[in-house]
């Protein structure tokens, strides 16, 4: 069964500098990867996805991720974090040919210190 | 619509009571989806539509929660019997077809059992 483990919780970075939400992935075949951003009392926001091609994949507000296949993992990345970025941010599996579930992991709620 | 409305944004109910919480997606997604996110828990699959049919609802978690979807539109989830461990927010996401896996998120209800 597809699985996605984010294992950080929480995390605080200091506006400014770097970010890296961590997220592995367990599917059987080549996999859908996403990351959602969900600001306090919102839904769900496409940042990125990554269906095939090349493995770096870029997003909105300027967020990108790098598929690894190798690590089963998909990491989120931003060189310099702004104080709105503060929100949680989700990471999330499917697959191809047709529905397929989607399986989210339990999110990375970040904190932005000035 | 310009995005996946739901109603009611809150909903404070008591113990044993039923309770139904409305979707609206966005026009033409014919694929549907109902989660609930808890604290600390990420987002729980529930149920998927696509069309009017629900092909996948191996999410519920008993047989007091049902969904149903008509005019391949609006989707309403009914929770019977409510009990305190119900409470969360639910929340609606829809897509354009089934093989596309990006799914558009609504607001949620936040739904809580007293």
């Amino acid at each position: 069964a597809q699985s996605v483990t984010q294992p950080d919780i929480h995390i605080t970075v200091s506006e400014g500098a770097s970010l890296e939400l961590r997220c592995n992935y367990s599917y059987g075949a080549t996999p859908y990867l996403f990351w959602y951003v969900q600001s306090p009392g919102q839904g769900l926001q496409l940042l990125l996805k990554y269906f095939s091609g090349d493995t770096l994949v870029q997003g909105i507000k300027g967020f990108e991720a790098e598929f690894k296949r190798s690590q089963s993992s998909f990491n989120l990345r931003k060189p310099s974090v702004h104080w709105s970025d503060a929100a949680e941010y989700f990471c999330a599996v499917g697959g191809s040919g047709g529905y397929q579930k989607v399986t989210f992991g339990t999110g990375t709620k970040l904190q932005v210190i000035p | 619509g310009a995005g996946v409305s739901q109603s009611p944004s809150n909903k404070v109910t008591e113990k044993g009571k039923d309770v139904e919480l409305r979707c609206d997606p966005i026009s033409g997604h014919t694929a549907l989806y109902w989660y609930r996110q808890s604290l600390g828990q990420g987002l729980e699959f529930l149920i998927y539509f696509q069309g009017n049919s629900a092909p996948d609802k191996s999410g519920l978690p008993s047989d007091r929660f049902s969904a149903e979807r008509t005019g391949g539109s609006v989707s309403t989830l009914t929770i019977q019997r409510t009990q305190q461990e119900d409470s969360a927010v639910y929340l609606c996401a829809s897509s354009f077809a089934a093989s596309e896996n990006e799914q558009f998120f609504g607001p949620g209800t936040r739904l809580t059992v007293l």
